[in-house]
């Protein structure tokens, strides 16, 4: 257990729907990272959060938006749903904000766009 | 967009058998190189972050070196059991003001056979 949380583990939804993921960081880690895994691609980063800001950001599209609460828990929120953003979506957390730091793994919200 | 090249894309080998992969990376702007090891139904588990060049990790029957001048990081794994049996993630950070995301590799996926 990485201690990140994620939920939902599974979501099912329609295209052009909004969704919204949850991720709950390790205790005492201030950083946020949320990654896009999809069949043919690596993790692919979408965007950092560090104690409340963003940081860095990575392919988020325009749809996607995240934000990290003064609880320093994180949410990624999915708007005009298509079929293409079916994927399994990553949390992970670290105690500083740079790429030198170990990253901690939630378990995934695996979405499905039907 | 930074490449960070993984090789083989999968390997099997036999149960006894010591084995090595591969991680490519731009040997400009480094920062920090990442190996995370993920099991199938798992989330992604850090097993090494190195950050100056020539250096070596090892963690039981697994170790990493690094070149950072001529961009890549080896990771091998001696007496091979089925237990190691998982995709092999690298991971490269960049630096200056970029260096706050890591880029992932898409993975070897080792299979160990008994």
């Amino acid at each position: 257990d990485s201690g990140v949380t994620q939920t939902p583990k599974h979501l099912i939804t329609a295209t052009g729907q909004r969704v919204t993921l949850r991720c709950s960081p390790r205790s005492g880690d201030l950083s946020v990272y949320w990654y896009q895994q999809s069949l043919d691609q690596g993790l692919q980063f979408l965007i950092q959060y560090y104690n409340g800001e963003e940081r860095a950001k990575g392919n988020i599209l325009e749809r996607f938006s995240a934000q990290q609460f003064p609880d320093l828990h994180s949410e990624l929120n999915l708007s005009s749903l298509e079929l293409g953003d079916s994927a399994l979506y990553f949390c992970a957390s670290s105690v500083g904000p740079l790429s030198s730091e170990k990253l901690f793994f939630g378990s995934g919200t695996q979405l499905s766009v039907l | 967009i930074l490449n960070v090249e993984q090789s083989p894309q999968s390997l099997h080998v036999q149960e006894g058998d010591s084995t090595n992969f591969t991680c490519s990376f731009p040997s400009s702007n480094f920062y920090a190189l990442h190996w995370y090891r993920w099991e199938t139904a798992k989330s992604p588990e850090a097993l090494f972050v190195m950050t100056l060049n020539g250096d070596e990790k090892k963690k039981g029957r697994i170790s990493a070196t690094l070149n950072t001048k001529e961009g890549y990081s080896y990771l091998y794994i001696k007496g091979s059991q089925p237990e190691d049996s998982a995709t092999y993630l690298c991971a490269f950070g960049a630096g200056g003001g970029s260096n706050y995301k890591l880029t992932f590799g898409k993975g070897t996926l080792l299979t160990v056979n008994p």
